[in-house]
This record gives C-alpha cells, sequence and structure tokens, in this order.
C-alpha cells in the first residue's frame, strides 16, 4: 500500500498567518492527491483534488500544489473557521490511503 | 444541492451484519463513481470501497475483502454497503461520498461492534 505522510502532526498559528502543510507519498502518485477537512463532530469537506484543483464553494485562500511524492496545501491567510484537522489521500492506486492528519490549533 | 444521507447505521454483535444505505440527490447518480469511507473514534479516514458508475467495478481496501460488498441501484439514486462478519475494529463512522477523487460527502451513519 502507498503510505502517504503529513507533516507536521499539529501546528499552532493565528489569524492572519500563512501556513503550509506537507503530505508526501511513499511513491509516484502524480497529481491524484486530494485534500479534505474535518472539524470536531462534522464529516470531512473536499477541498482540494487533482493535488491543486480547488472545490467548489472552497476560499481562495486554499490552494494546493506538487506532483509525483511531494504536496503542498498552503492556506494564504488564517480564518478563524479555517482551524481543523487536514488530511491528504492518494487516489493514484488501490487502497486509496490517507495521511494521518494535521491538526491546524489557534496560538 | 448535492445531498448524501446514510442511514442503516448501528449496534450490532461481533460475527453479525448490517446495511448501510445511501441516499443521493442533487446530481445524476449514475453518471459518478461513489465510495464509502469511515473513522474509527478518535481515528483518521479510511477508504473502503468504491464502485464504478454502471457498477461494473468494484474495489475494496484490504482488511474488508471478502466480508463487505458495495453496490448500488441507479434507478433509485441508491449507494449500499453490505457488511457481514464484523468484527470490534469495524466501528466507525461511515460516510459516503461521490466521486471517484471525492468532491461530496454525506454526514455519516454510526456502525458500532460490540457484544
Amino acid at each position: 500500500d502507498i503510505q502517504m505522510t503529513q507533516s507536521p502532526a499539529s501546528l499552532s498559528a493565528s489569524v492572519g498567518d500563512r501556513v503550509t502543510l506537507t503530505c508526501r507519498a511513499s511513491q509516484d502518485i502524480s497529481n491524484y492527491l486530494a485534500w479534505f477537512q474535518q472539524k470536531p463532530g462534522k464529516a470531512p469537506r473536499s477541498l482540494i483534488s487533482a493535488a491543486s484543483s480547488l472545490q467548489g464553494g472552497v476560499p481562495s485562500r486554499f490552494s494546493g500544489s506538487g506532483s509525483g511524492t511531494d504536496f503542498t496545501l498552503t492556506i494564504s491567510s488564517l480564518q478563524p473557521e479555517d482551524f481543523a484537522t487536514y488530511y491528504c489521500q492518494q487516489y493514484d492506486t488501490y487502497p486509496h490511503t490517507f495521511g494521518q492528519g494535521t491538526k491546524l490549533e489557534i496560538k | 444541492e448535492v445531498q448524501l444521507v446514510e442511514s442503516g447505521g448501528g449496534l450490532v454483535r461481533p460475527g453479525g451484519s448490517l446495511r448501510l444505505s445511501c441516499a443521493a440527490s442533487g446530481f445524476t447518480f449514475s453518471s459518478y463513481w461513489m465510495n464509502w469511507f469511515r473513522q474509527a473514534p478518535g481515528k483518521g479516514l479510511e477508504w473502503v470501497a468504491n464502485i464504478q458508475h454502471d457498477g461494473r467495478a468494484k474495489y475494496y481496501v484490504g482488511s474488508v475483502e471478502g466480508r463487505f460488498t458495495i453496490s448500488r441501484d441507479n434507478a433509485k439514486n441508491s449507494l449500499f454497503l453490505e457488511m457481514n462478519s464484523l468484527r470490534a475494529e469495524d466501528t466507525a463512522m461511515y460516510y459516503c461520498a461521490r466521486a471517484f477523487s471525492t468532491d461530496y460527502w454525506g454526514r455519516g451513519t454510526l456502525v458500532t461492534v460490540s457484544s
């Protein structure tokens, strides 16, 4: 199975900060990578597919980049509603696998 | 508006069976791959299975292969997950989600496997 490794595991930041989350695949997955946001007690929300394509309704402060094995999710200016856990997932090879998540907390 | 509503969760004993359903609306269901995901209490997300738009192709995570069956009824805009030989480690919130790359999620249905 492809291993997805996210870093950092947790991150403290302030409203207005620019933050970058990293996701690394154990083998080449081209651009078959998605990012999801999840708040406590809620269903996940899809943010990005194909490594860099923003899902409908997602604010433009979110952006994704990367291909192959290394990917990033950047939030250009953190808003209060952005504090959540973020997961990456590869859908290049079965089974589709997730990273362990990055918990973004308020400093 | 895309809507996905899961149902069928509950408490079941180890070795038991359960059938989850997902009612889809707001889009052309028959045109999309569909997925089941799960999340054990306090844990991360796990992809469970997906099914091609016409039902011909189905894929599973290894831990459920041979025990779970994904299916769909395009005439009724519905997705299903038949779960047999349930184990304690299958305890989780189960979500259905649209599209191969996953764009919309339901709110989930809770499955608890316990004696």
